[in-house]
């Protein structure tokens, strides 16, 4: 059973480019989280997406923008890039009318996205 | 919006010793305060969560408390192993299905032998 597989692992970019980092949810799942966490720090919240829409967001500007796909997938897009937007992007699957089990919220390894 | 403070950001026991880390949260409506570890170069992963409707949790070294009242809850591990050293992170919910969270900034536990 695959976990959330994230794409790609590393990525470097120049200030002012776009970018697109992508997830696939844990077989099962239907809504995708994402989190960036930069270099010690905790993850932050962006936004979430079920049914294809986002249904939370963050304190992030709009600048970050997402999609889900119908087969839950889910892309991640940062426009007119920062040095601050350099951190580790981790995307979180989760089922939105789970019954139990010990782990609700399900991380992928993370995209580490380097801007210089 | 809510808020999560944890303290302290290292932590240095010896093998065997216990460790302790404390957050506080600010929004009362929170209601789902999970703790997660993550090792060097690898996803955070869950360890324990409680609910607001509980004061505490164990599982076999772990434990949970949470204060609703004074809005904190607090990670105990006892018997500590090496195995153990990591980055620990508290987080609160801000919706009610527990995947919307806001993070501490974590607790880096050394554990020597």
């Amino acid at each position: 059973d695959a976990g959330v597989t994230q794409s790609p692992t590393h990525l470097i970019k120049t200030r002012g480019q776009q970018v697109t980092l992508r997830c696939s949810p844990k077989s099962g799942h239907d809504t995708v989280s994402w989190y960036q966490q930069a270099l010690g720090q905790g993850p932050q919240f962006i936004f979430q997406y079920y049914e294809e829409e986002e249904r939370q967001r963050g304190n992030f500007p709009d600048r970050f923008s997402g999609h889900q796909f119908p087969n839950y997938s889910s892309e991640l897009n940062v426009n007119a890039l920062l040095l601050g937007d350099s951190a580790l992007y981790l995307c979180a699957s989760s089922l939105a009318r789970d019954r139990g089990g010990n782990e609700k919220l399900f991380f992928g390894s993370g995209t580490q996205l380097s801007v210089l | 919006g809510e808020n999560v403070e944890q303290h302290p950001s290292t932590l240095s026991v010896q093998e065997g010793d216990s460790a302790v880390i404390k957050c506080t949260y600010s929004d009362s409506a929170s209601n789902y305060f999970p703790w997660y570890k993550q090792e060097l170069g690898k996803r955070p992963q869950l360890i324990i969560d409680i609910r607001s409707n509980v004061g505490e949790k164990k599982d076999q070294r772990i434990a949970v408390t949470l204060n609703k009242t004074a809005k904190h809850f607090s990670l105990h591990i006892t018997e500590t192993q090496p195995e153990d050293s990591a980055v620990y992170f508290c987080a609160a919910s801000i919706d009610q299905a527990g995947t919307a969270l806001i993070f501490g900034k974590g607790t880096t536990l050394s554990v020597s032998s």
